[in-house]
């Protein structure tokens, strides 16, 4: 079965450090661009990172650029979003999507749940 | 704020079509880069509709079509159902921000 799950998620205090993972099964990892899209309580998606198949191409939107990084371990089919500097604008549901590259050819092909982050006191 | 734009909310009967606009700039849209379209039913993930702005993949009713022209993408759902009603987004690349952003989102209704 195709499938991502994402895990880390939960309750951080603001400043804060939290690590996201993503694992991958039942699809050839090693080619697939990987994605971190969040979606704030009742707001729409919100790209956050991506990260070529081979990692030699990274993105990060403005919002998160500096903060948070993104890994990936092709041998254990598991991309990773290490966030630092919390603030409660990072709550959200963190999804992990993939895709076939280009990605404005084959858009994000498979998503994962999600994993609420909370940013609080 | 995003690059993209689109309605807040479209709504129709059961068996209409709806049109959902997508509307960007020359950095994105107007630049040539495709767009993709995803639907995110309530309390799920999204899925995607369609990508390279007219393809559907694999499992996709044809009641979904999308179109591009110049900065401003479609998506039509025919023959609306019940089952439908979601928020609906377009994506696409943006140069400017070098990110893939989305669209602002649709909530679609069926009367």
């Amino acid at each position: 079965e195709v499938q991502l799950v994402e895990s880390g998620g939960g309750l951080v205090k603001p400043g804060g450090s939290l690590r996201l993972s993503c694992a991958a099964s039942g699809f050839n990892f090693y080619v697939y661009s990987m994605n971190w899209v969040r979606q704030r309580p009742g707001k729409g998606l919100e790209w956050v990172s991506s990260i070529g198949a081979t990692a030699g191409l990274i993105y990060y939107a403005d919002s998160v650029r500096g903060r948070f990084t993104i890994s990936r371990d092709n041998a254990r089919n598991i991309v990773t979003l290490d966030m630092s500097s919390l603030t409660a604008d990072d709550s959200a549901v963190y999804f992990c999507a993939a895709n076939r590259p280009p990605t404005t050819t084959y858009g994000y092909e498979i998503w994962g749940r999600g994993t609420l982050i909370t940013v609080s006191s | 704020q995003s690059v993209l734009t689109q309605p807040p909310s479209v709504s129709g009967a059961p068996g209409q079509t709806v049109f959902i606009s997508c509307t960007g700039y020359s950095s994105n849209l107007g630049a040539g880069y495709d767009v993709a379209w995803y639907q995110q039913l309530p309390g799920e993930a999204p899925k995607l509709l369609i990508c390279a702005s007219t393809n559907r993949p694999s499992g996709v009713p044809d009641r979904f079509s999308g179109s591009k022209s110049g900065t401003s993408a479609s998506l039509a759902i025919g023959g609306l159902q019940d089952e439908d009603e979601g928020d609906y987004y377009c994506q696409s690349y943006d140069s400017s921000l070098t990110a893939y952003v989305f669209g602002s989102g649709t909530r679609v209704t069926v009367l």
